[in-house]
């Protein structure tokens, strides 16, 4: 069973400020996704990597795929209220069999 | 493009009873996913389905749940008898064969008294 470990559990900071969470695993997957739930919502995909080292960038996001493919990392720019909700991270076997992680729950306020 | 639906949102039941969740996934997509979200934890694979055949239910506990796809398409997931544990929202989520990128419904909260 892959286990994936998120951190922080619970992160409270101001507008504007910069954040990263993490998410480590002692296996290695074929590709790990980043997840956005809002109370009362499913979780809405943010990105997938797939490729060891990977980086991408989505607005005020940026996505790190470790090198050996067994962790990642999120980091938000300049934090706005809106950025508030459970981000939450997936890996899985060859786009099989997803897993998540506990999640970090974000608190941005205004 | 309509989202996964689910029904119902919202379900109260007493300890001992039996409850039926219903999923529609998106046009298309060949593989349907039911997963468990216990109050501050992530989603738990609960069974994952290609098309009408199961590919993975090594985290259903059988005694009690259990869920078909009836045409590769719709999906139910039943639970008889519930337990106060079973209290969660369980999400119905679908993607294209081989994608791995998951679209959720908006989940059926149940609450066990």
């Amino acid at each position: 069973t892959q286990l994936l470990e998120q951190s922080p559990q619970f992160l409270s900071i101001q507008e504007g400020e910069n954040l990263t969470v993490y998410c480590n695993s002692s296996s290695v997957f074929s590709s790990l996704q980043w997840y956005r739930q809002e109370p009362g919502e499913g979780p809405v995909l943010l990105v997938t990597v797939v490729t060891g080292g990977e980086v991408k960038k989505l607005k005020r996001l940026t996505f790190q795929f470790g090198d050996a493919r067994k962790d990642s990392s999120l980091h938000i720019t300049a934090a706005q209220p809106g950025d508030t909700g459970l981000y939450l991270c997936a890996g899985g076997a060859n786009n099989n069999d997803m897993r998540f992680g506990a999640g970090t729950r974000l608190t941005v306020k205004p | 493009e309509a989202g996964v639906a689910q029904s119902p949102r919202y379900k109260i039941i007493e300890k001992r009873q039996s409850v039926a969740f219903w999923c529609n996934p998106i046009s298309g997509h060949a593989t349907l996913y039911w997963y468990q979200q216990i109050l501050g934890q992530g989603p738990k694979l609960l069974i994952q389905f290609q098309n009408n055949g199961v590919v993975d239910d090594s985290q259903l506990p059988k005694d009690r749940f259990s869920a078909e796809r009836l045409k590769g398409v719709d999906s139910t997931l039943k639970i008889q008898p519930a337990k106060l544990e079973d209290s969660a929202v369980y999400l119905c989520a679908s993607s294209p064969l081989r994608s791995g990128e998951l679209f959720f419904g908006e989940g059926s909260r149940l609450t066990v008294l």
